[in-house]
């Protein structure tokens, strides 16, 4: 069974348009993550939640909400797509905010 | 605020040589520091992990750690690099932030080449 799921794997999309990425852990983890790794690795954290509450929020546009409708479940919402969204985007999990996180597999993004 | 900076975005090394991939990191606060590794088109996978225990830690693939707190460092080290070690790795550090909840933060990463 996979430990943290996101869904699509990949995903096309023009300019302007709203997609939503999916995850999901099985792990029984209190907080999820997402991070943005872009053409050159970097790996920046987006928003932290914990038991479905937002801990981090870091300086992301606010097209982008995340929502957490139980604690396996993060979802990312992205509003009018821009060129510079670009990117693989990673679900993670862990069961603290101090211990290592369960990546998912990524979702490649591209806007065209 | 912590930070994490690993030197050398690339290391290439010969197949049986020894593996030496650099982190340095800055915390005000006792830290947890951490090895990940990423293969092409997945996702991060823990290598090790340190939590103020043994300053020498063992993690998965005959990878090590040594955490140095003079020297505010945690090399990654392997003595025989293997064809299936070559992949992207990612150092992190995670303490108490401002706000005083835990926080983790990656380093660049380093991109580390075997040759045959």
């Amino acid at each position: 069974d996979t430990a943290v799921s996101q869904t699509p794997k990949y995903l096309v999309t023009q300019m302007g348009n709203d997609k939503s990425i999916k995850c999901e852990q099985n792990l029984g983890h209190d907080t999820m993550y997402w991070y943005k790794q872009d053409s050159k690795k970097f790996l920046k954290i987006m928003f932290s939640y914990n038991n479905k509450e937002l801990i981090i929020n870091e300086t992301v546009p606010n097209r982008f909400s995340p929502k957490s409708p139980d604690k396996a479940h993060l979802n990312l919402h992205i509003n009018s797509l821009e060129l510079g969204d670009s990117a693989v985007y990673f679900c993670a999990s862990s069961q603290t905010a101090n211990t290592e996180a369960f990546f998912g597999q990524g979702t490649r993004l591209t806007v065209v | 605020a912590q930070s994490v900076t690993q030197l050398g975005s690339h290391v290439s090394v010969s197949e049986g040589a020894l593996v030496l991939l650099r982190c340095n990191y800055s915390s005000s606060v006792p830290p947890y520091l951490f090895w990940y590794v990423q293969y092409p088109n997945q996702g991060l996978q823990l290598l090790l992990k340190y939590t103020s225990a043994a300053t020498l830690v063992k993690g998965i693939n005959g990878f090590e750690a040594e955490f140095k707190k003079s020297e505010t460092s945690f090399h990654l080290t392997k003595p025989s690099a293997h064809m299936s070690d070559a992949a992207e790795y990612f150092c992190a550090v995670s303490d108490r932030g401002d706000t005083g909840g835990f926080k983790t933060i990656f380093g660049a990463g380093t991109r580390l080449f075997v040759k045959a």
